[in-house]
C-alpha cells in the first residue's frame, strides 16, 4: 500500500545546479500538489495539477517548474538551485473536490550550499 | 500566504491528559481540515469539518468550528505517547492553506 512515493529522500546540491524531484501516487487521484515546508512557516503551495494535462501556480512558484507526466506522476524541477530553496519538499495527491483529503509523501530534504 | 494560525505553538502534556489546540483564520472557507505530522514524515489527514458543521468527532478527536469567530479547535482526549506530533489546520477555499502548526509532546 505505497500511497505517495517521493524520490530522492535526501539531496545536497551546489548553488546553480539543477535537480528534479519525483513523485508518484497509486491511488488513481486526479489532483497532485507540490509544497515546501520551512521552519515556522507551515506548508506553502508551489504548484498543483488539478487533473492530468493541467498545471497551475501556487503561492511560491518562482524558481520552480513542474511536469504532470501522466495521471500517476508529478515532478518538480529546480533549474538553477539557490540557497533560499533549501527546504523539505512534499508531494500530495487527492481526489477531485475541496472536501477530499490530501495524501502526502514523506518528503525530500533538500540542502543547497 | 498562511490562512490559518494555530495556538499554542507548542504544548506539553502528561499521558492521559487532554490536549486542546486552536486555529484562527481570516477569510471565509468551505471546510477546515486537521492534519498530523510525525517527525520526519509527511502529513496525515485526521478530520474534515465543513463550514455548515459545528462539531465533529472521530475516535479520540473532537473538532469544533465557529465560522462567526473564524476559529476552530482540535481536542485530543486521553492522550498517548503516540500522539506526540505536530498538528496543522488547513482551510479550504479552492486550495488548501496551512497554518504553522502546534507541536504536541506527550510525556509518559
Amino acid at each position: 500500500n505505497a500511497g505517495v512515493t517521493q524520490t530522492p529522500k535526501f539531496q545536497v546540491l551546489k548553488t546553480g545546479q539543477s535537480m528534479t524531484l519525483q513523485c508518484a501516487q497509486d491511488m488513481n487521484h486526479n489532483s497532485m500538489y507540490w509544497y515546501r515546508q520551512d521552519p515556522g512557516m507551515g506548508l506553502r503551495l508551489i504548484y498543483y495539477s488539478a487533473s492530468e494535462g493541467t498545471t497551475d501556480k501556487g503561492e511560491v512558484p518562482n524558481g520552480y517548474n513542474v511536469s504532470r507526466l501522466n495521471k500517476r506522476e508529478f515532478s518538480l524541477r529546480l533549474e538553477s538551485a539557490a540557497p533560499s530553496q533549501t527546504s523539505v519538499y512534499f508531494c500530495a495527491s487527492s481526489g477531485q473536490g475541496e472536501d477530499q483529503p490530501q495524501h502526502f509523501g514523506d518528503g525530500t530534504r533538500l540542502s543547497i550550499l | 500566504s498562511q490562512q490559518g494560525e494555530e495556538d499554542p505553538q507548542a504544548l506539553s502534556i502528561q499521558e492521559g491528559e487532554n490536549a486542546t489546540m486552536n486555529c484562527s483564520y481570516k477569510t471565509s472557507i468551505n471546510n477546515l481540515q486537521w492534519y498530523r505530522q510525525n517527525s520526519g514524515r509527511g502529513l496525515v489527514h485526521l478530520i474534515l469539518i465543513r463550514s455548515n458543521e459545528r462539531e465533529k468527532h472521530s475516535g479520540r478527536l473532537r473538532v469544533t468550528l465557529d465560522t462567526s469567530k473564524k476559529s476552530s479547535s482540535l481536542l485530543i482526549t486521553a492522550s498517548r505517547a503516540a500522539d506526540t506530533a505536530s498538528y496543522f489546520c488547513a482551510t479550504a477555499r479552492y486550495k488548501l492553506s496551512f497554518g504553522a502548526g502546534t507541536t504536541v509532546t506527550v510525556r509518559a
